[in-house]
C-alpha cells in the first residue's frame, strides 16, 4: 500500500516562531492532499486542503510539490493553542474511490 | 449539525474476547469508514462502505474483524477474538462523497484496551 511520510518531531517551539511540517508521498498518481490537526485524544479535524498552487488560511500557508511528490505546511506566529499533532494525508487513488493515507503525524508543542 | 457520534467511548476486555462498536454518522453522509489508530501512529483505513454496501476492507482482518451497515445508516464494528495488538482507538469518519476534493468528519472514537 501507499505511503505518507513526515517528520516525526517532536517540534517545540516558543511562541510567535515559524515553523514549517514537511510530508512526502509515495503514490505519484495522489490527485488530493490535505493537512489535518489531531489534539491530544481528540479525533482528527480537518485543517485545510492542500492545492497545487499553494494556499494560505490565516498564519497557515500549505504548498505541493508534484514533481517531488511533496507537501509542506508553515505556521507563522505560533500560538500556544497551536500545539498538536498535524497529519498529512493524501488521497490514495490507487485505490477505490480515494481512500485517505495518513502520515504518522508531527507533534508541535509550542511553548510560552 | 450534529457530529459523527460513537459508542462506547472506552472499553476494556480481555484477550479472546468480543467486542462491538457502533457509528452514527452525520445525517445526510453517504460514505462512512471505520479506521483503527495505534497509539503514535496515524489513523489507518479498515473498511469503507459507500451507502450500506462495501468499498474497500483490504485493510481489514477479516478473520477477526466484521463490519456493517445495514441500512445505510449507522454501523458497527465487530472484533471476536480480540487480540493484544487490537489496543488503539477506532475512529468512524462520514463523508458527504468519496470522490475528488472531501472532507472526512471524525467521531470522538473508542478508546479500546486489550489485556
Amino acid at each position: 500500500r501507499k505511503e505518507v511520510e513526515q517528520d516525526p518531531g517532536p517540534f517545540n517551539v516558543p511562541e510567535g516562531a515559524t515553523v514549517a511540517f514537511n510530508c512526502t508521498y509515495s503514490n505519484s498518481a495522489s490527485q488530493s492532499f490535505f493537512w489535518y490537526r489531531q489534539d491530544c485524544r481528540k479525533e482528527p479535524k480537518l485543517l485545510m486542503s492542500v492545492y497545487s498552487s499553494g494556499n494560505e488560511d490565516g498564519r497557515f500557508t500549505a504548498q505541493l510539490n508534484r514533481a517531488s511528490q511533496y507537501i509542506s505546511l508553515l505556521i507563522r506566529d505560533s500560538k500556544l493553542s497551536d500545539s498538536a499533532t498535524y497529519l498529512c494525508v493524501v488521497n490514495d487513488y490507487g485505490g477505490s474511490q480515494g481512500n485517505l493515507i495518513f502520515g504518522k503525524g508531527t507533534k508541535l508543542s509550542v511553548k510560552p | 449539525e450534529a457530529g459523527v457520534a460513537q459508542s462506547p467511548r472506552y472499553k476494556i476486555i480481555e484477550k479472546r474476547q468480543s467486542v462491538a462498536f457502533w457509528c452514527n454518522p452525520i445525517s445526510g453522509h453517504a460514505t462512512l469508514y471505520w479506521y483503527q489508530q495505534i497509539l503514535g501512529q496515524g489513523p489507518k483505513l479498515l473498511i469503507q462502505f459507500q451507502n450500506n454496501g462495501v468499498v474497500d476492507d483490504s485493510q481489514l482482518p477479516k478473520d477477526r474483524f466484521s463490519a456493517e451497515r445495514l441500512k445505510g445508516v449507522d454501523s458497527t464494528l465487530k472484533i471476536q477474538p480480540a487480540k493484544l495488538e487490537d489496543s488503539a482507538v477506532y475512529l468512524c469518519a462520514s463523508s458527504q462523497t468519496s470522490v475528488g476534493t472531501y472532507e472526512q468528519y471524525f467521531g470522538p472514537g473508542t478508546r479500546l484496551t486489550v489485556t
